[in-house]
């Protein structure tokens, strides 16, 4: 069965510094794979997402995300972290073989202190 | 970015009523739509998939004669708690996609679900 895991529930940063966020899944087959954020009274909004191709994808905000296979992983990044990004940050992940669906993992709850 | 707008964002019922919550794709027209519920401090957990004109598929564990959901056109879907209890109450949140799973899916800003 398809899963994902978010082995991180909190993280706290400071405002500046780098962040990335930890996502692994498994699969059987060739993974479609998400990103996506949620703030407070606000529905998820997609950061990034990878098909196929590059393995490292641009998304909005000034992140990024790494797929490597070897590892089952898409690690989510960013350089430089604002207070803004404050949020709880969802990585998701669908596959043909297992209809058009998307699996999340539990998220990761990221605080950015000043 | 597309908007889907899900309705109401908080509702309160009693015990043994049924509430029906809705799912609007504002701005494009959704193939598909989907139900999730949401736990405190724990992922969203599909529920059902919605085809335009066809039956919602439902997971594993889900009853489908309590959480009954209606895709009737291609911009609305809805999602009834029948005979809601106590143990209903959580966060109801809807997604829309026009296209496959390579298409962007839009989400709502989910339900407050609290039942009495």
């Amino acid at each position: 069965a398809q899963s994902v895991t978010q082995p991180d529930i909190h993280i706290t940063v400071s405002e500046g510094a780098s962040l990335e966020l930890r996502c692994n899944y498994s699969y059987g087959a060739t993974p479609y794979l998400f990103w996506y954020v949620q703030s407070p009274g606000q529905g998820l909004q997609l950061l990034l997402k990878y098909f196929s191709g590059d393995t490292l994808v641009q998304g909005i905000k000034g992140f990024e995300a790494e797929f490597k296979r070897s590892q089952s992983s898409f690690n989510l990044r960013k350089p430089s972290v604002h207070w803004s990004d404050a949020a709880e940050y969802f990585c998701a992940v669908g596959s043909m073989e297992y209809g058009n669906k998307l699996v999340f993992g539990a998220g990761t709850i990221l605080r950015v202190k000043s | 970015g597309a908007v889907v707008s899900q309705h109401p964002s908080r509702v309160i019922c009693k015990s043994g009523t049924s509430v029906k919550i809705e799912c609007r794709s504002l701005d494009f027209q959704a193939t598909t739509m989907f139900w999730y519920r949401q736990f405190p401090k724990q992922s969203l957990m599909l529920m059902a998939t919605s085809n335009e004109g066809s039956k919602a598929t439902y997971e594993q564990g889900v009853e489908k004669d309590k959480f009954l959901i209606n895709h009737a056109s291609l911009t609305l879907s809805t999602l009834t708690v029948t005979s809601a209890h106590p143990e209903d109450s959580s966060f109801y949140i809807c997604s829309a996609r026009f296209g496959g799973l390579s298409a962007e899916a839009f989400f709502g800003q989910g339900t407050r679900l609290t039942v009495v």
